[in-house]
Parts: structure tokens; C-alpha cells; sequence
């Protein structure tokens, strides 16, 4: 069965440092997300992209993030100067965009634990 | 603004009883719903979802969930828990319209106990 991959799924780093997260989405899907879970808080959505673009975007995502989609298979999150506040689970899914409410279904990768030191 | 409320942070229940996790949502339109499973160091699967139709909607592992717009609740259930079914399990809501955003609830750790 198809599924969604991250790596890594465990990345520490230094405050001010620059991390990309790398996803590789299900390979007919035509619509990538991220979100993260601070520990003990809920999931929140960060930015979706489509078609080349980001569709839409949380208050969260801001200055500090970007994402490329840079071959065709890649999805990367990019956080240019981390913060201790950005320490949490990163997951990335996709969904397929075909129509219908099968479009609606978002699957998940297990996620990137990113701790910023 | 959409939100969704998961009544229980933690829900135990004795192997063989009826699984019954609460979901809330507000939101200016009906929205879709999903439920979430989520197994130690591994991603979020779909349960579940209500788009249209059928409000009773079935799932995998023999859950269920029925839409109540009187009652804005998308409730999870389950007649008889079995051991693998302990998780942390997570609603979510999507307005039809609005660029397919997912909001999720706090999530539900639920325990069976044997």
C-alpha cells in the first residue's frame, strides 16, 4: 500500500540553525500539507501546497518557513532560524485532489520529531 | 471559525466492552469529519469519514461514528474493544469550502484493559 514518507524522524538542532524536513508524498497525489503537534498540544495545520504554490497558510507559517516542492517526487519544509518553539512533531501528507470526497483524505507520514536546542 | 472538541483525554475500558470516544465541532456550515487513529512512532490513519449522505458512516477495525448536526457531534464508537485497539485516537473537520484544511481536536488516549 502506498504511504507517506519522512526523514528524518528524529532531527536536533541549534537554535538559529536552519533544518529541512524532507517528505516524499504518495506518488498520484497532487495536493501536500504540513502540520505540526507541540507535545501535549493539539495537531495544528501549517501550509498546504498546490500546483507549484502554496494554496493556503496558517498564522504559524511565517518568514521562518518555506516549502519546495523540488523534483517531482519531494516535499521540504524549511525553517531558516529555528527557535526553541519550534520543537515538535512535524508530519507531512498529501491527498489525491482527483474530485469527489475521496479528495478529502489526507494521508499522513509518521511524522519528524524536531528538537531545537 | 471551525474548531473541534474531544471531550476525554483518556478513556479506559475493560476487553470486550462498547468503545465510545467524543467529538464536538462548531462551525458556520456542516463540515467533513474524520476520525484519526494513532499507534506509538507512527503517523496519523484514517478511521473513518462523513462527507455526505449516510450519517451512520463505517470504518476500519469495526469502528463507527454517526454525524448529529442537531447535536454537532461525530462520536466514535465501537461495540467491544479488543486489546490492539489502544491508541491515541483524533477527530478532525474540514469546511467543504474552505482549501481543505484540517482542524483537529485534542485527541483521545483510549487504555483497554485486559
Amino acid at each position: 500500500e502506498p504511504e507517506v514518507t519522512q526523514t528524518p524522524s528524529h532531527q536536533v538542532t541549534q537554535m538559529g540553525q536552519e533544518v529541512i524536513l524532507r517528505c516524499v508524498p504518495i506518488s498520484n497525489h497532487l495536493y501536500f500539507y504540513w502540520y505540526r503537534q507541540i507535545l501535549g498540544q493539539k495537531v495544528e495545520f501549517l501550509v498546504s501546497f498546490y500546483n507549484n504554490e502554496i494554496s493556503e497558510k496558517s498564522e504559524i507559517f511565517d518568514d521562518q518557513f518555506s516549502v519546495e516542492r523540488p523534483d517531482g517526487s519531494n516535499f521540504t519544509l524549511k525553517i531558516r532560524s529555528t527557535k526553541l518553539e519550534d520543537s515538535a512533531m512535524y508530519f507531512c501528507a498529501s491527498s489525491t485532489g482527483a474530485g469527489g470526497s475521496a479528495s478529502y483524505e489526507q494521508y499522513f507520514g509518521p511524522g519528524t520529531r524536531l528538537t531545537v536546542t | 471559525a471551525q474548531s473541534v472538541t474531544q471531550l476525554g483525554s483518556h478513556v479506559s475500558v475493560s476487553e470486550g466492552a462498547l468503545v465510545l470516544l467524543r467529538c464536538n465541532y462548531s462551525s458556520s456550515v456542516p463540515p467533513y469529519l474524520f476520525w484519526y487513529v494513532q499507534y506509538p512512532n507512527q503517523g496519523l490513519q484514517l478511521l473513518l469519514k462523513y462527507t455526505t449522505g449516510a450519517t451512520l458512516v463505517k470504518g476500519i477495525n469495526g469502528f463507527e461514528a454517526e454525524f448529529k448536526k442537531s447535536e454537532t457531534s461525530f462520536h466514535l464508537t465501537k461495540p467491544s474493544a479488543h486489546m490492539s485497539d489502544a491508541a491515541e485516537y483524533v477527530c478532525a473537520g474540514s469546511a467543504r469550502l474552505a482549501g481543505n484544511m484540517l482542524t483537529f481536536g485534542g485527541g483521545t488516549r483510549l487504555m483497554v484493559k485486559p
